[in-house]
């Protein structure tokens, strides 16, 4: 069964620029996550999709940040404009469903200069 | 509410011992606690999960053990091998109340030394 893809692995951006991430689930996982991992911490849910649908979108930072999950499957994520401390690893997850067992991806390493 | 503390930061063990990893919860509605095992430059993977009901959950060399009322819950990895060296967090998750979205704690760096 392939896992969670994720691209690019690696991105470096200027400041006040702005980027996209990809994100394709494990098949059939209704569930999807996207987190942010700064160096040193443990990952922090930045929003939580249903199928297409927003579930918890709490701690996105909605003045910068958006994503979206056409059609229930892929997902991508945007930061537009950029900021020094977006600097991290963007995670993406999927399980079943929720409330079950979430399967990470390798993550895209972004770098803000 | 919604922290998770995990400690310690980073543990250093010899080969074939015992590694220990204590985390502590306030919010008493979370109801899932897994662990996560990350090697660098890599997506966290699923090592073992437990849910409030039962007090210990083994799969071969790794232990979780729960106490609910004390509100804590610590991997045991017993005769750590050099290739356990990674970093574990530990997360919690209420379905009831924040709908999966896990809470991790901070990540404890494990060297397994030959």
């Amino acid at each position: 069964e392939a896992g969670v893809a994720q691209s690019p692995r690696y991105k470096i951006i200027e400041k006040r620029q702005s980027v996209a991430f990809w994100c394709n689930p494990i098949s059939g996982h209704a569930t999807l996550y996207w987190y942010q991992q700064i160096l040193g911490q443990g990952p922090k849910l930045l929003i939580q999709f249903q199928n297409n649908g927003v579930v918890d979108d709490s701690q996105l930072p909605k003045d910068r940040f958006s994503a979206e999950r056409l059609k229930g499957v892929d997902s991508t994520l945007k930061i537009q404009p950029a900021k020094l401390e977006d600097s991290a690893v963007y995670l993406c997850a999927s399980s079943l469903g929720r409330g079950r067992e979430q399967y990470f991806g390798p993550g895209t390493r972004l770098t803000v200069t | 509410q919604q922290q998770v503390k995990q400690s310690p930061q980073s543990l250093i063990v010899q080969k074939g011992g015992i590694s220990i990893i204590n985390c502590a919860y306030e919010n008493t509605a979370f109801d899932y606690f897994p662990w996560y095992q990350q090697f660098p430059g890599k997506g966290p993977a699923l090592l073992i999960a437990i849910r409030p009901d039962v007090s210990e959950k083994k799969e071969g060399r790794f232990t979780i053990s729960f106490n609910k009322s004390a509100k804590q819950f610590s991997l045991h990895i017993m005769d750590s091998q050099p290739g356990d060296s990674a970093t574990y967090f530990c997360a919690a998750s209420s379905e009831e109340t924040s709908g999966s979205r896990l809470t991790f704690g901070e990540g404890t760096q494990l060297t397994v030394n030959p």
